[in-house]
């Protein structure tokens, strides 16, 4: 059964800080790892996805890898901003389907 | 092109009680998602639909059901509330090839038992 988890469960940073987020999981068999960024009291918003056949992917000030043999995925982001404050998720899917596995989230607080 | 729409938004029940909640995927997404939020146990896969199928199913009581229709929208049932009911539920449509597909998800549904 996978587990997913994230540490720290917090964290505080200033303004223009590079920051990495840590996601492990137990199963490397894990097929692909999306990361997701959710405000409170909201739904889940897609940052990156890490497809099977990929090792990290970017998308702005974000970039994601991912390492099966070693169970890690990062989330780096660059030059943060206070709009950046939230809990991010990472979750992995195996290739039964679609059912995700969510680590518990990690709440970022970008102070100005 | 539009989200993912979950209705209603916010339901207060009350314990014994039923609830039925709705969503319609991203126009061309066949499958949806159902996935409970809570603060002490985080978010968790209740189960997957796909052409009208259940395709996945996670370790919740059968109270908790769910179904799909023709157009792919989805509709999921908690019968006989109880309060650990009280959560975010949350859905999600994809592509429908299993694996390298992106889930999207709605705003979800805040269900309060008292």
């Amino acid at each position: 059964k996978q587990e997913v988890t994230q540490i720290p469960a917090a964290l505080s940073v200033p303004e223009g800080e590079n920051l990495v987020l840590n996601c492990s999981f137990t199963d490397s068999a894990i097929y692909n790892l999306q990361w997701f960024r959710q405000d409170p009291g909201k739904g889940l918003t897609s940052l990156l996805l890490i497809q099977s056949s990929q090792r990290e992917q970017t998308s702005g000030r974000l970039n994601a890898s991912l390492d099966k043999s070693s169970g890690r995925s990062t989330l780096y982001i660059a030059a943060s901003q206070p709009g950046d404050s939230a809990t991010y998720l990472c979750a992995g899917s195996n290739n039964a389907g679609n059912m995700l596995t969510f680590g518990g989230g990690t709440r970022l607080m970008v102070k100005p | 092109k539009a989200g993912v729409t979950q209705t209603p938004r916010y339901l207060i029940k009350t314990r014994g009680q039923q609830v039925t909640l709705s969503c319609s995927p991203i126009s061309g997404h066949r499958s949806v998602s159902w996935y409970q939020q809570t603060p002490g146990q985080g978010l968790q896969f209740l189960f997957e639909y796909f052409s009208e199928t259940q395709r996945n199913k996670g370790n919740f009581p059968g109270r908790f059901s769910g179904r799909q229709f023709s157009n792919s929208r989805s509709e999921m049932n908690v019968s006989t509330l109880e309060l650990g009911d009280s959560a975010l539920y949350l859905c999600a449509s994809s592509l429908p090839n299993q694996g390298d597909n992106e889930q999207y998800f709605g705003p979800g549904t805040r269900l309060t038992v008292t």
